[in-house]
């Protein structure tokens, strides 16, 4: 159980692109949803914490009009990074709990590359 | 704010134990959890444990937790060649909505 789908695994694009990553819980429903990045052999770097039907909240330095994040649904949650540049390629991992007292189940990640 | 810290590297003989130490500073921390990280994947949660337990076994993984001096640790016993990672600690305060990762372990796996 608690399976996190995320899509697309992989995205190459050219600098300006706007790309759309989706997470998609598969048999709970994420009341809350995080978005995360990764660099090179670091750790995860939080983004934006979303809660279903509310608007995402946003990490100190994150620029909201950048990511954009919207959680419609209790069992989806997309990220959108617009006008993308090749300084936002990285490691992008979604994580998903169902309720304040349930672990974070993760996505596989999607690697972007902005060319 | 809360800062957990890991060894970053750990290097095993396949058949041996393995464990995989963190040190967190908030002592509210309610939620302790071990997660996985194979290369290009996401993150896998092996574990976790709540503050008011000492330790948790499962399989071939035990927690323990000292509270007292704010220390956790994974032990993997007969540890596997597909056991090689990156293995990240984290925590979560009860009141808190995001959980502290530490920068993770990277476990490797020697014959």
């Amino acid at each position: 159980g608690a399976v996190v789908s995320q899509h697309p695994s992989r995205v190459i694009c050219k600098s300006g692109t706007s790309v759309k990553i989706e997470c998609r819980s598969l048999d709970f429903q994420a009341t809350t949803m995080f978005w995360y990045r990764q660099f090179p052999k670091q750790s995860l770097m939080l983004m934006a914490t979303s809660n279903e039907g509310s608007k995402a909240t946003y990490e100190q330095g994150v620029e909201k009009d950048k990511f954009l994040i919207n959680h419609a649904s209790l069992t989806l949650s997309t990220l959108t990074v617009t006008s993308a540049h090749p300084e936002d390629s990285s490691f992008y991992i979604c994580s998903a709990r169902d309720g304040s007292n349930q672990p974070q189940h993760f996505g596989d990640g999607t690697r972007l590359s902005i060319l | 704010g809360e800062d957990v810290e890991q060894s970053l590297f750990l290097s095993v003989r396949e058949g041996d134990s393995s464990v995989i130490n963190c040190t967190y500073t908030d002592s509210s921390s309610t939620y302790l959890y071990w997660y996985k990280q194979e290369p290009g994947a996401g993150l896998q949660l092996l574990t976790y444990i709540f503050s008011n337990m000492d330790m948790k076994q499962d399989q071939r993984l035990t927690v323990l937790l000292n509270k007292k001096d704010k220390h956790l640790s994974l032990r993997i016993a007969d540890t596997q060649t597909g056991d090689s990672a990156i293995y990240f600690c984290a925590v979560r305060g009860s009141s808190a909505s995001k959980i502290i990762f530490g920068s993770g372990t990277r476990l490797s796996i020697r014959p």
